[in-house]
């Protein structure tokens, strides 16, 4: 069975920084691009980054990029992303998704971590 | 960046009838769209891939169609189940993109 847990949530400060993680298992989390999905309170979802299955290709939205860093471990099934300079709009759900294949859409969700970004 | 509308924000519908559901793009997406359900509390839950392809035990009643830059999702008969926020989302092109869903509400 796959399953994704993310960790790592907490309240910050605005320009804090913060490193969530998603530990993977049930299946071979070094086949599959990962991605990051986040959605802030009572809003719709926004796609955060995406990384392919070695960590050669790695994506961003605009309003994270230089900001926000993705990574891997294949080694340890772990999917991470560092966040720095955490503003208040960066409060948010966010979410593991892994795609059925390659850069396909996400067949499978973590439950979600909660950033909470406030002074 | 591909602009993904969704119409109508909010759709009030009886038990038991159809509901239909629209997203249009900015631009072509040569099929690569998604739609997802979620509830409140809940991660979203894949629902059709490719505009048309239902996803691994998708109950037949979801399907999606696509003319050009505009794509349906239809719930043919609506269970009380079925009553969830529901998102459009290309994966033709970068950045990823959701539409801003559509709540299926109960009439």
């Amino acid at each position: 069975e796959v399953q994704l847990l993310e960790s790592g949530g907490g309240l910050v400060q605005p320009g804090g920084s913060l490193r969530l993680s998603c530990a993977a298992s049930g299946f071979t989390f070094s086949s599959y691009a990962m991605s990051w999905v986040r959605q802030a309170p009572g809003k719709g979802l926004e796609w955060v980054s995406s990384i392919s299955a070695g960590g050669v290709n790695i994506y961003y939205a605009d309003s994270v990029k230089g900001r926000f860093t993705i990574s891997r471990d294949n080694s340890k099934n772990t999917l991470y992303v560092q966040m720095h300079s955490l503003r208040v709009d960066d409060t948010a759900v966010y979410y593991c998704a892994k795609p059925s294949s390659a850069w396909s859409p996400f067949d499978y969700w973590g439950p979600g971590t909660l950033v909470a970004v406030s002074s | 960046e591909i602009v993904m509308t969704q119409s109508p924000a909010t759709l009030s519908v009886s038990p038991g009838e159809r509901a239909t559901l629209s997203c249009r793009a900015s631009q072509s997406l040569s099929g690569n769209l998604a739609w997802y359900q979620q509830k409140p509390g809940q991660a979203p839950r894949l629902l059709i891939y490719d505009a048309s392809t239902r996803a691994t035990g998708i109950p037949a009643r979801f399907s999606g169609s696509a003319s050009g830059t505009e794509f349906t999702l239809t719930i043919s008969s609506l269970q009380s189940e079925d009553f969830a926020v529901y998102y459009c989302h290309q994966y033709n092109d970068w950045p990823r993109t959701f539409g801003q869903g559509t709540k299926v509400e109960i009439k």
